[in-house]
């Protein structure tokens, strides 16, 4: 079975702190995402990553970066915690050219 | 540019009712479909695709949807729902010219009544 883990369930930072929060794979899969939930506005796609060292921005970038270093090990970073990013945040991969994304458990992380 | 609109928010059954989870789908290109669940403290799901094959899915756990072109609606149903099946649920599109992005719904939330 596909394995996704996410470092932490829940966080609590508080405003203006840098936060990282880390998504290992463990299926050697080419493709990792992060995304946020928010009620009522289902997933919406931060950033992904096609390879080592290569990332897109997706639909919400803003107040957020990335980075891969290794193909198992997928970052997302908040430079300068708010408020407004207080959310749950998922982490998922996929094969290179397949459209099922596997998900991990979440993190729930509360801006204070 | 593809969206997705799940059309009810929560949706309550009784235990051994139907369930009926309405989604309809915008997109430029012949899309592909899914359905994906989301139990409590849990990730999500694939519960069925939707491909260009055969326009009656089935999935797991009895689910089962639908693909209309003429109606561009992907509606989930299951003929008796359980207790188990108290979870959110997402209609998700590809976007096959983005990259292979997925657009999820805002998802929909099954109360099941004992």
């Amino acid at each position: 079975d596909v394995k996704v883990t996410q470092s932490s369930r829940y966080l609590v930072k508080r405003t203006g702190e840098k936060v990282f929060l880390e998504c290992v794979q463990d299926m050697d899969h080419e493709n990792m995402f992060w995304y946020r939930q928010d009620p009522g506005l289902g997933l919406r796609l931060i950033y992904f990553s096609y390879d080592v060292k290569m990332k897109e921005k997706g639909d919400i970038p803003e107040g957020y970066s990335v980075s891969r270093e290794k193909k198992e090990r997928f970052s997302l970073i908040l430079e300068s915690a708010s408020t407004n990013q207080t959310s749950m945040y998922l982490c998922a991969s996929s094969l290179a050219d397949s459209y099922e994304q596997y998900f991990g458990p979440g993190t729930r992380l509360t801006v204070t | 540019a593809q969206s997705v609109t799940q059309l009810d928010s929560h949706v309550s059954v009784s235990e051994g009712t139907p369930v009926l989870l309405r989604c309809n789908y915008s997109s430029s290109y012949s899309p592909s479909l899914f359905w994906y669940v989301q139990h409590p403290n849990k990730g999500l799901q694939l519960l069925l695709k939707y491909t260009s094959a055969a326009t009656l899915v089935k999935g797991i756990n009895g689910f089962e949807a639908e693909f209309k072109k003429s109606e561009t609606s992907f509606h989930l149903t299951k003929p008796s729902a359980h207790m188990s099946d108290a979870a959110e649920y997402f209609c998700v599109v590809l976007g096959k010219a983005a990259g292979n992005k997925l657009t999820f719904g805002g998802g929909t939330r099954v109360l099941v009544k004992p």
